[in-house]
């Protein structure tokens, strides 16, 4: 059964960088792409970007480009997000999450999602 | 690419039937039938309840179906039950190949 486990808790500078890790475990890690999402607190959610854990291709939201960085490591399993250049409105809980396979076909969905991680950032 | 738009609160009581709309953009909900929703209990991470509009993943109970006109999709939630309280998002893939979400619908089982 496929899972995401995701780092701990961070608190950060404004200023300072942030890098989450989102392991998987359960599936073909490079079969499903990953998505990362993030929420602030009592708000909703928003997709920040995705990546192919295959080529690492990637696709971010407009106003994520050039501040998040998405890689992988296929030796690890593992998803790594990064954001520069923290600013106290990427207070969040940051999520990652699976596309959607079924019995070998992809659909356009986020499938399987960590636990998510707290990030709070604050001087 | 701005949020879909959904309504922030529905209510109703245990055995109705709730609609919950989320209405974009012909760039977006109207572009494909690639409309999700989630469902979102208190501190915990999002779950998956319908994909593609109107599919619901294994395990996900038939209580719950989506419908889509236009440039706005629909979640139903029939029979309501009090374990059905709960924040719902919609999310659809965009002509930009991204993914945007509505502002989340917080459901009361009055």
């Amino acid at each position: 059964q496929a899972q995401l486990v995701q780092s701990g808790v961070e608190v950060k500078k404004p200023g300072a960088s942030l890098k989450v890790s989102c392991k998987a475990s359960g599936y073909t890690f490079t079969k499903y792409g990953i998505s990362w999402v993030r929420q602030a607190p009592g708000q909703g959610l928003e997709w920040m970007g995705w990546i192919s854990t295959d080529n690492g291709n990637t696709k971010f939201a407009q106003k994520f480009q050039g501040r998040v960085t998405m890689t992988t490591d296929t030796s690890t399993n593992t998803a790594y997000m990064e954001v520069r250049t923290l600013r106290s409105d990427d207070t969040a809980v940051y999520y990652c999450a699976t596309d959607l396979w079924i019995s070998g076909a992809y659909y356009y969905a986020m499938d399987v999602w960590g636990q998510g991680t707290t990030v709070t950032v604050s001087s | 690419q701005s949020a879909l738009t959904q309504p922030a609160s529905v209510s109703g009581s245990p055995g109705q039937s709730i609609t919950i709309s989320c209405t974009g953009t012909s760039s977006d909900v109207g572009a494909y039938n690639y409309v999700s929703w989630f469902q979102q209990q208190p501190g915990e991470a999002p779950k998956l309840i319908i994909y593609e509009v109107t599919f619901r993943p294994s395990g996900v109970s038939n209580r719950f179906s989506g419908s889509k006109s236009g440039n706005t999709a629909s979640l139903t939630i029939s029979g309501l039950q009090a374990e059905d309280e709960a924040d719902y998002y919609c999310s659809s893939y965009t002509r930009s190949t991204t993914w945007v979400f509505g502002g989340g619908t917080r459901l009361t089982v009055l």
